[in-house]
């Protein structure tokens, strides 16, 4: 069964500080894709990253960076130098390709929130 | 940039009375979904709608949801006889079509549901 794990829920920090969210992933498919979603106070979910599981490069953008590793079915997410604007709840999500070969549901972790301090 | 839109923002209901939740996916997109989050819960996965047919659906979706595409551009959720529990924050999301890998999901502001 797929499963999504982000072991910590809260999270804190002061501003510049470097802060790394978890996500563990459990699938039996060998095709599917990782995604990472914020969450503001607002509600809204905004897409950061998705990432296909043929595709184990890490990737940078800007202050946020993504280490994908297969090997411990882990997603893991860094902000780099956070900033107040940072503070939401961030969701790590699965999704299995569907017949079609696009991608299926999506299953959610239940998030971290985090909070950037000034 | 092209985005999904959904309507009211905010809806406030009485237990037993039926609502319905509208999406307008992107148009370009074939597949559609609903999600829901309990408020401070996990989003989880209602149903996906491909071909004017449901394709999946999960455990929540009981007999008192349905969805339709109308008209060709919107996308609804309609709850039949809401409960207490039924109150939440509803997102529609909608990707691109069948063969088109790498894709992803978007996703609209979401519903505020409050059953009273």
């Amino acid at each position: 069964a797929q499963k999504v794990t982000q072991a910590q829920t809260e999270i804190s920090v002061v501003e510049k500080e470097d802060v790394t969210l978890d996500c563990v992933y459990e699938t039996r498919d060998t095709t599917y894709y990782l995604f990472w979603y914020k969450q503001p106070p607002s509600g809204e979910l905004v897409f950061l990253i998705r990432r296909n599981s043929f595709d184990e490069q890490n990737e940078i953008s800007g202050r946020y960076s993504w280490n994908f590793q297969k090997s411990t079915s882990s997603f893991n997410f860094t902000i780099t130098a956070s900033q107040v604007v940072d503070s939401a709840v961030y969701f790590c999500a699965l999704s299995e390709t569907n017949y079609g070969g696009s991608q299926g549901n999506l299953i959610f972790g239940k998030g971290t929130k985090l909070s950037v301090k000034p | 940039e092209p985005e999904v839109t959904q309507t009211p923002s905010h809806q406030v209901t009485q237990m037993g009375q039926e609502v319905i939740l509208r999406c307008v996916p992107i148009s370009n997109h074939l597949y559609f979904y609903w999600y829901r989050q309990i408020l401070g819960q996990k989003v989880e996965f209602l149903v996906s709608f491909y071909n004017n047919e449901i394709s999946e659906k999960s455990e929540i979706f009981d007999d008192q949801f349905s969805v339709e595409r109308p008209d060709g551009s919107n996308f609804t959720l309609k709850i039949r006889s809401t409960k207490l529990e039924d109150s939440a924050m509803y997102f529609c999301a909608s990707s691109e079509a069948e063969g088109v890998m790498n894709t992803e999901a978007f996703f609209g502001q979401g519903t505020r549901l409050t059953v009273v």
